[in-house]
């Protein structure tokens, strides 16, 4: 079944506390991405990545980082979580252009107190 | 990045057909037609997308003005489970750039009765 896998579903962290929320996939897609949902903001896209070694920044990546060493994975990190960073976010996974569909995670609620 | 015009809700009765319009007079030629829908708690689905021409699957049906500047999602019979936000997004054909992004609206969040 092709799917995109995030863990946690659910984080509750402090202040300054590194994390990383993994996310994999197994459909061999090209593309992945991240984003954060908030109240009143919609859907807001992180970081992105091309391929293997190829990342680059979305719409609003300050405060995160990403790595992607394998094609199938693409860990987001936090390296010092602030309240800010409170949200749900979505992994999402797809080929390169714009006649396929994307496919998202299930979803990570991340609470920084 | 072009961008696309829904209305924020509707109401619909159980079992009965709904049209959900979306405008994007500023579409590309290049440009594919999608739509998602995100369900309360979970992560967008793909329902549907299209090009040029209309198309079907179990899900939906995608009707695609002539001009291709706006677009109709139809869902045939609509059920309870169908309650959910309702994303129209263009997506370019192309493979360079990031061209894999997703510009969320606001959506329309579809209410349906029994």
């Amino acid at each position: 079944e092709a799917q995109v896998t995030q863990n946690p579903r659910y984080l509750i962290t402090v202040t300054g506390k590194k994390l990383t929320v993994t996310c994999s996939q197994n459909m061999n897609h090209e593309y992945m991405s991240w984003y954060r949902q908030d109240p009143g903001l919609g859907l807001r896209q992180i970081y992105y990545s091309m391929n293997v070694e190829v990342t680059d920044k979305g719409d609003v990546p300050e405060g995160y980082k990403v790595s992607r060493k394998e094609k199938r994975n693409f860990p987001l990190i936090l390296e010092s979580p602030s309240p800010n960073q409170t949200s749900l976010y979505f992994c999402a996974s797809s080929s390169r252009t714009g006649g396929t569909e994307a496919f998202f995670g299930q979803g990570t609620r991340l609470t920084v107190v | 990045d072009a961008k696309t015009t829904q209305p924020n809700s509707m109401e619909s009765n159980e079992e009965e057909p709904v049209h959900l319009p979306c405008n994007h007079s500023t579409i590309s030629g290049t440009d594919y037609i999608h739509w998602y829908r995100q369900l309360p708690s979970q992560g967008p689905e793909y329902v549907i997308h299209g090009l040029t021409s209309n198309v079907n699957n179990r899900m939906a049906s995608l009707a695609i003005a002539e001009d291709r500047k706006s677009s109709t999602l139809i869902l045939h019979r609509a059920t309870l489970r169908d309650a959910a936000v309702y994303y129209c997004i263009l997506r370019s054909i192309h493979g360079s750039g990031n061209t894999g992004k997703l510009i969320f609206g606001q959506g329309t969040t579809l209410q349906v009765k029994p």
